[in-house]
């Protein structure tokens, strides 16, 4: 697949469990925040997204948290399913502009 | 609804000879978008169009890539001549009008060059 030669930070859980994926990111003017899910030969997948003017949004088994003070922002997945193994991405927008700009991405492996 | 699509799925060439991406966004979305990612490298954004027109290049890498988008509906990315580093994997994005409104990628297009 795709990823073969990325070294890629990998986060293994047991199914069942909570995983939490992490980010940082560095321009105080990044104003929206979103998280993709990229499956194997697959395109980056719309996860979960969030303005600058929140700390907390929640989906379908899925919470971001935005920490502005750190530049820090995570992806919780409860319940861990094998299917949510993935690389899972976090990508920002700076000062409204239409272009995203991609975290290096993280490994989610699923142990059933 | 028919998601973003590209073609083709892979591509092997030789450095030195041209290859032309395709991408079809969704229906009626003004907004287009090409990202690459190379090896061991994170996604990047390579340009916008705003239906037909160029609305931010800044990501293209150099004067061998020349990306178009005819009657603001699919668009290519056509690179010439390809040298060794443009290897990766070259997805299309497309959104409706708003910055915020959601980019769907389409599946890419892995580029290999010999």
């Amino acid at each position: 697949g795709e990823s073969v030669g990325l070294h890629l930070p990998t986060l293994s859980v047991q199914e069942g469990d909570n995983s939490i994926i992490n980010c940082a990111y560095s321009n105080s003017a990044s104003d929206y925040f979103i998280w993709y899910k990229q499956e194997s030969g697959k395109g980056p997948q719309f996860i979960i997204d969030i303005r600058s003017n929140m700390d907390k949004r929640q989906g379908q088994r899925v919470t971001v948290l935005l920490n502005k003070t750190v530049k820090h922002l995570s992806l919780q997945i409860a319940a861990t399913q094998p299917g949510d193994s993935a690389v899972y991405f976090c990508a920002e927008r700076v000062d409204s502009s239409y272009k995203l700009i991609f975290g290096s991405g993280t490994r989610l492996l699923v142990r059933p | 609804e028919a998601g973003v699509t590209q073609f083709p799925s892979h591509s092997v060439i030789e450095k030195g000879q041209t290859v032309t991406l395709r991408c079809d966004p969704i229906s009626g979305h003004d907004n287009l978008y090409w990202y690459r990612r190379v090896m061991g490298k994170e996604i990047k954004f390579l340009l916008h169009f705003v239906k037909e027109s160029k609305q931010d290049e800044s990501g293209m890498p150099n004067n061998r890539f020349l990306a178009e988008r005819t009657g603001g509906t699919y668009s290519t990315l056509k690179v010439q001549p390809a040298e060794l580093e443009d290897s990766g994997v070259y997805f299309c994005a497309s959104s409706r009008a708003g910055a915020t409104d959601t980019q769907y990628f389409g599946p890419g297009t892995r580029l290999t060059v010999l």
